[in-house]
């Protein structure tokens, strides 16, 4: 029972290099959707998906694209990375989507941290 | 998130102390989540809270939802070092989920 998995758990980039976090999960969700964590702002979204083939800009979205083609993954890419984009990013799902409603409770992955040099 | 904000930023306790980390919302709750962080891992999701004046516990922490204030808190009794760690307030805005800057919370044994 694998939950969210986020891979890599760190990584190092230099300014202008592209990279791709990967999150995966396994508990046929319909919502999932990205965070960064940075220190004194907390968690801020990027961007969500209510299901397959949907996809909608969250609170911080400009940097990031996103793609949803299957229920399973949602990947998260940096076109040409910045040392603004140094952060921890969070994947997290819910059954369906969006969060707030009954047991339809956000189940996080355990982050991605990311370096731009 | 600017809509929730989270007091105080960070709370140092001796073990067996009680505490109260508090959480307010700019705009109308329709519901409020706790999580927390352990440092350097994933958000564990604590309780969630849905009615002004709902109350929920587990183990030795309490949540309480002030609905007329936009107002949650969150209460340790006798606190443990497995306490510590960061504590996040989430609410939902314009159907996704919004959190709170945390509070840092350390318990010295």
């Amino acid at each position: 029972n694998a939950g969210v998995t986020q891979t890599p758990k760190f990584q190092v980039l230099k300014t202008g290099q592209s990279m791709t976090l990967q999150c995966a999960q396994d508990m046929n969700h319909e919502y999932m959707s990205w965070y960064r964590q940075d220190p004194g702002m907390g968690l801020r979204l990027i961007h969500y998906s209510v299901g397959a083939g949907i996809t909608d800009q969250g609170e911080v979205p400009n940097g990031y694209n996103v793609s949803r083609s299957t229920t399973e993954d949602f990947p998260l890419r940096l076109l040409s990375a910045a040392p603004s984009q140094t952060s921890v990013y969070f994947c997290a799902s819910s059954i369906r989507g969006p969060p707030g409603s009954g047991a339809n409770v956000l189940t996080f992955g355990a982050g991605s941290r990311l370096t731009v040099l | 998130s600017q809509e929730l904000e989270q007091s105080p930023q960070s709370l140092i306790v001796q073990e067996g102390k009680n505490l109260t980390i508090n959480c307010t919302s700019s705009k109308t709750l329709y519901g409020l989540y706790w999580y927390k962080q352990k440092y350097g891992e994933g958000l564990i999701f604590l309780m969630m809270l849905q009615k002004g004046g709902e109350e929920k516990s587990h183990e030795k922490i309490t949540a309480k939802l002030d609905e007329k204030k936009q107002q949650s808190s969150l209460h340790i009794t006798a606190s443990q070092p497995s306490h510590a760690g960061i504590y996040l307030c989430g609410a939902v805005y314009n159907n996704d989920m919004r959190f709170g800057a945390g509070t840092r919370l350390t318990v010295k044994p």
